[in-house]
């Protein structure tokens, strides 16, 4: 089966520190990448990655930034964390084929007070 | 660019009942996949069901299958049998075949199943 897994499912940080996300991939996908679920918002693309080294904006980046150092390991940093940050983040990985699907983490909720 | 909409943002359905969760899309091109995922309550993503633009005939899996109309830009879920397991949040996604294209989120519809 393939796993996805992320650093933390919950995740509770204060105003203006830095936060780090981590996601690994067991199944050598070229693809990764991070979301933001918001109720009503669905899923909104943050940043992706097609090979080491390599990222792509998303829909909504500000505020954020990402590393892929390694191929099975992409990791979402957020260098000073704000109130309107609070959401679910998921990530996925995926063959870079059009009708290969995404495979899922279990979500990080992280709260910024 | 691509948009997907699910109109309806909570739906509910008996057990045993069959219910049909809608998703429309707006794309200009002819060749893409479409895709219902499902988010149980606490737990991981995982793929319900997928379809081929290209593929006239609808997907089924088990008791999910998909009313597929291309030239109406419609991609329904019908879930028959409903079990209490199938309540959910359900996304329709959409992705072009160009190698390494997104994927686009609809909204979700969240689906509960009453005993």
């Amino acid at each position: 089966d393939v796993k996805v897994t992320q650093s933390s499912r919950y995740l509770v940080k204060r105003t203006g520190e830095k936060v780090f996300l981590e996601c690994v991939q067991d199944m050598d996908h070229e693809n990764m990448f991070w979301y933001r679920q918001d109720p009503g918002l669905g899923l909104r693309l943050i940043y992706f990655s097609y090979d080491v080294k390599m990222k792509e904006k998303g829909d909504i980046p500000e505020g954020y930034s990402v590393s892929r150092e390694k191929k099975e390991r992409f990791s979402l940093i957020l260098e000073s964390a704000s109130t309107n940050q609070t959401s679910m983040y998921l990530c996925a990985s995926g063959r870079l084929a059009g009708g290969h699907t995404q495979y899922f983490g279990p979500g990080t909720r992280l709260t910024v007070l | 660019a691509q948009t997907v909409t699910q109109s309806q943002p909570e739906m509910s359905v008996q057990e045993a009942e069959t219910v049909t969760l809608s998703c429309t899309y707006d794309t200009s091109e002819s060749d893409y996949y479409l895709f219902w995922y499902k988010q149980p309550p606490s737990r991981q993503m995982i793929l319900v069901i997928r379809q081929e633009a290209y593929k006239q005939q609808n997907a089924t899996e088990n008791r999910f299958s998909v009313n597929f109309q291309k030239a109406a830009k419609s991609f329904s879920l019908k879930i028959s049998d409903s079990q209490l397991g199938d309540a959910a949040m359900y996304f329709c996604a959409y992705r072009n075949s160009d190698y390494g294209q997104n994927f686009v989120f609809g909204p979700g519809t969240r689906l509960s199943v009453l005993p």
